[in-house]
């Protein structure tokens, strides 16, 4: 069975810009949640989604933004793109409300 | 903030039994202590969570002291595959979930 999926695998921007990166779940998994790892540090929370609906939000401007569509992949879309936003960008996928969480190998995003 | 402290680096001998160590002094009653492990360039893993009781799988041993305060993850056989950052979590609810920096293992033949 296929992991979780994410596109692009990198991706170079100019500040200013806009950005939307995809993830797709495992088969089955409802929950979708998104990370952002800048070097050196661990995953920070941006959002998660379960059936579609946002069920967690982590400290982020509101530049941020993510849906999730009916067939349980997401979106993550960043507006006005700072340089601080350069970072390996993470998606994990759960059952829902579970307590294991699957990542995919994540998007680096570059902003010059 | 991460709610866990852990050594920033720790080094153990391919074969032998690492153990990594993670305090959690604030932890509340219902709040779960997760394992995930970070290989470079990839996304992390899972591999163990527990409350109260010590847990164990095909990956790890999780020990967890009385007063829940503190954690011990152990890898009994490590290999130079278990090379990593490892970062320990307690977590309360989906949408909360904390990393902190991470204990970064190095195994050494």
């Amino acid at each position: 069975d296929a992991g979780v999926t994410q596109s692009p695998t990198h991706l170079i921007k100019t500040r200013g810009q806009h950005v939307t990166l995809r993830c797709s779940p495992i088969s089955g998994h409802k929950s979708v949640s998104w990370y952002q790892q800048v070097l050196g540090q661990g995953p920070q929370f941006i959002f998660q989604y379960y059936e579609k609906e946002e069920r967690g939000r982590g400290n982020f401007p509101d530049r941020f933004s993510a849906r999730q569509f009916p067939n349980y992949s997401s979106e993550l879309n960043v507006n006005a793109l700072l340089l601080g936003d350069s970072a390996l960008y993470l998606c994990a996928s759960s059952l829902g409300g579970q307590i294991e969480q699957y990542f995919g190998p994540g998007t680096r995003l570059t902003v010059t | 903030d991460a709610k866990t402290t852990q050594p920033p680096s720790m080094d153990c001998a391919e074969g032998r039994a690492a153990n990594l160590p993670c305090n959690h002094s604030t932890i509340s009653g219902n709040e779960y202590v997760y394992w995930y492990r970070q290989i470079h360039s990839q996304g992390p893993q899972y591999i163990i969570h527990g409350l109260k009781n010590n847990e164990t799988n095909e990956m790890a041993s999780l020990i967890i002291t009385e007063d829940r305060k503190s954690s011990t993850l152990i890898l009994p056989h490590a290999t130079l595959r278990d090379t990593a950052v490892y970062y320990c979590i307690v977590r309360v609810a989906l949408n909360d979930m904390r990393f902190g920096a991470g204990t970064r293992l190095t195994v050494k033949p």
